[in-house]
Order: C-alpha cells, then sequence, then structure tokens
C-alpha cells in the first residue's frame, strides 16, 4: 500500500548541530509539505514543494531548509538546531490535481538539549 | 489576513453529549477542511466543504459550511470515548496547495 514514512520518529539533538529529517511518500504526490506542531500554536507550515527541484518558504521557514531531488522524498534540514525548534515535525503530501486533501506522516518529535 | 479562528480551544464532555466546534474566517473561504489527530496520531483528514451552506454528514459528525462561506462547524452527537482527538479546520489559499490551519479544539471525553 502507499504510504508517507518519516524518520526518525524520535531525536534528541544538541543545540547548533545540524539535523535532517527524512520524509519519504510512495504515492507519487507532486505536493509536498513540513509542518511543526507546538502547543497553543497548532500546525504551522516550514516549507512546501510543489514538484522536483521547487521549493517554498512557509509561515516559519527561518532556520529550516529543504530540497526536492525526486518524487519520494523531501528532507527538511535544520541548520544549526536551537531550542526553540524543539518541536513535533509533521511531513505531509497531496496529489497537486486540485486543492484536495492532505495526508500526513507519523510524525518526528525532536528535542534539541 | 488568512488565519482561521477556532472555538472552543478545549471541550470537556460526558460521554453521550453532544459537541461543537467551530472555525471562523474574517475572510472568504473558497473551501475548508476538517481534520482530526488522535492523542499522540497525526492528522488524519475527514471532510471538505466548498459550497456555501453545504452540510455533510458522516454517522454522528455534521459539518457545515456558513452561507456567506466565512464560517463552518462540525458536531458530534452522543460523543463517544472514541471521538477523543484534537479537531482541526483548515482553509486553502485561492489556487493554492497550502493549508492554514486553525489552533484546534481538543476534545475529551468522560465515561
Amino acid at each position: 500500500d502507499a504510504e508517507i514514512t518519516q524518520s526518525p520518529r524520535h531525536k534528541i539533538t544538541e543545540t547548533g548541530r545540524q539535523v535532517t529529517l527524512a520524509c519519504h511518500q510512495t504515492w507519487n504526490h507532486n505536493n509536498m509539505f513540513w509542518y511543526r506542531q507546538d502547543l497553543g500554536h497548532g500546525l504551522r507550515l516550514i516549507h512546501y514543494s510543489y514538484g522536483v527541484q521547487d521549493t517554498n518558504k512557509g509561515e516559519v521557514s527561518d532556520g529550516y531548509s529543504v530540497s526536492r531531488s525526486n518524487t519520494e522524498d523531501l528532507p527538511l534540514t535544520l541548520e544549526s538546531a536551537a531550542s526553540s525548534q524543539t518541536s513535533v515535525y509533521f511531513c505531509a503530501s497531496s496529489p497537486g490535481t486540485a486543492q484536495e486533501r492532505q495526508y500526513f506522516g507519523p510524525g518526528t518529535r525532536l528535542l534539541v538539549l | 489576513g488568512q488565519q482561521v479562528m477556532q472555538i472552543p480551544q478545549y471541550q470537556h464532555v460526558q460521554e453521550g453529549e453532544d459537541f461543537t466546534t467551530y472555525c471562523n474566517s474574517s475572510t472568504t473561504l473558497s473551501n475548508i477542511q476538517w481534520y482530526k489527530q488522535r492523542p499522540g496520531g497525526h492528522p488524519v483528514f475527514l471532510i471538505q466543504l466548498v459550497k456555501s451552506g453545504e452540510v455533510k454528514k458522516q454517522k454522528r459528525l455534521t459539518f457545515q459550511f456558513g452561507e456567506a462561506k466565512k464560517n463552518s462547524s462540525l458536531h458530534i452527537t452522543a460523543t463517544q470515548t472514541t471521538d477523543v482527538g484534537t479537531y482541526f479546520c483548515a482553509r486553502t489559499g485561492a489556487g493554492s496547495y497550502q493549508l492554514t490551519f486553525g489552533k484546534g479544539t481538543k476534545l475529551s471525553v468522560i465515561p
């Protein structure tokens, strides 16, 4: 069955380190999104991509970067992790044919010490 | 701006009671989506509303889209413990695939 996976599921790192969170989908969806979820803020968009080689900044993109070298993957990199980036990160995808639903991955819990 | 305001933030109900969460926007919505997130889980799509005044039902869940397309509601009849979770509304931008989420309503059901 087609799916969207994230790895690692849990990560502890130190401030200043570079961290990369993986997102992989097997639906062949054009659109992929990264969100962070924090208490009191709901889900906030970090970066998104509408296809290979396309990346765009979302609402809270500072300190994060993404690259899209193929359809299946959109890794999220924290260039220099900060304690404020402790959060739960969700990847999502959608086909890109209309304003349709998004399919979410299981999430990655990141703790920056 | 493009925000959606969701109320209430929290709701505690006795099992069997009804529950309603509201989603409001200051600007006209092209459509509205609803998602449910179980504790420790990820958001799961429930439904999309597109037409003014639209009402859709899924078993005990009733979704409404306002006539002016500036508000929406989710109503659960006779809540069950399986309804526990956070319910989010989300708007899409015109001609865009991005979603802007409300902050969600966290539902607790007391058995």
